[in-house]
């Protein structure tokens, strides 16, 4: 079956601080990896997606992802974080072929939590 | 630009009412996604719609809920006779290509349903 682990419920950091917000995937095939961010009552809005290429993408706000396929990771990271990053974030991948590939599979979520 | 709309953006039903959440996608996207947010939890797919026409609803409850995306007007997700247990947030999701595609999702901002 396919589904994605986020190990981590919540993530401390404190501001200026690298960050990592790790996510697993399990599916068959090559996947397209997605990351998203929710702040708290509003919608999800899209960070960014990695399809094929590349393994670093890089996205909105200064996140990044890396794409490793011999550990099916694809952890998201930002070099410094700032305090308005504290959110949470969604991991969520997409099979590339067969009948149910426009479901996006979600992971549980991590909540960031950036202490100034 | 318009993002995807959703109202109402928070909905009261007493159990046994019927609750009715809208969704306008993105101006030019005819796909549409209904996704379930229980507390605590990350999304669910529930169904994928087309105009006119319902592709999957492989994610969606066989009793009590249904969903339509007319030719014209917004895409619609009933409940009927409610239960506590349906209390969740519900996300409509557009995208403009066929779901084949690498093509994103993007997300509205929710409607947070409360069944007293």
């Amino acid at each position: 079956a396919q589904s994605v682990a986020q190990p981590e419920d919540q993530v401390n950091v404190a501001e200026g601080n690298p960050l990592t917000v790790k996510c697993t995937y399990s599916v068959s095939g090559n996947p397209y990896l997605f990351w998203y961010v929710q702040y708290p009552n509003r919608g999800l809005q899209f960070l960014l997606k990695y399809i094929t290429g590349d393994n670093l993408v890089k996205g909105s706000y200064g996140f990044e992802a890396e794409f490793n396929k011999s550990q099916t990771s694809f952890h998201l990271k930002k070099p410094s974080a700032l305090v308005s990053d504290s959110a949470l974030y969604f991991c969520a991948v997409r099979a590339p072929t067969g009948g149910s590939n426009y479901q996006l599979i979600w992971g549980a979520g991590t909540k960031l939590i950036i202490k100034p | 630009n318009a993002g995807v709309m959703q109202n109402p953006r928070h909905l009261v039903r007493r159990r046994g009412q019927e609750a009715r959440l809208r969704c306008s996608p993105m101006k030019g996207h005819s796909h549409v996604y209904w996704y379930r947010q229980l507390p605590e939890e990350g999304l669910k797919f529930m169904v994928y719609l087309q105009k006119e026409n319902i592709i999957d609803e492989s994610g969606m409850p066989k009793e009590r809920f249904s969903a339509e995306f007319p030719k014209e007007g917004p895409s619609i997700l009933r409940i009927q006779q409610v239960v506590r247990g349906d209390s969740a947030a519900y996300f409509c999701a557009s995208s403009p290509l066929a779901p084949e595609s690498t093509d994103t999702q993007y997300f509205g901002p929710g409607t947070r349903l409360t069944v007293l």
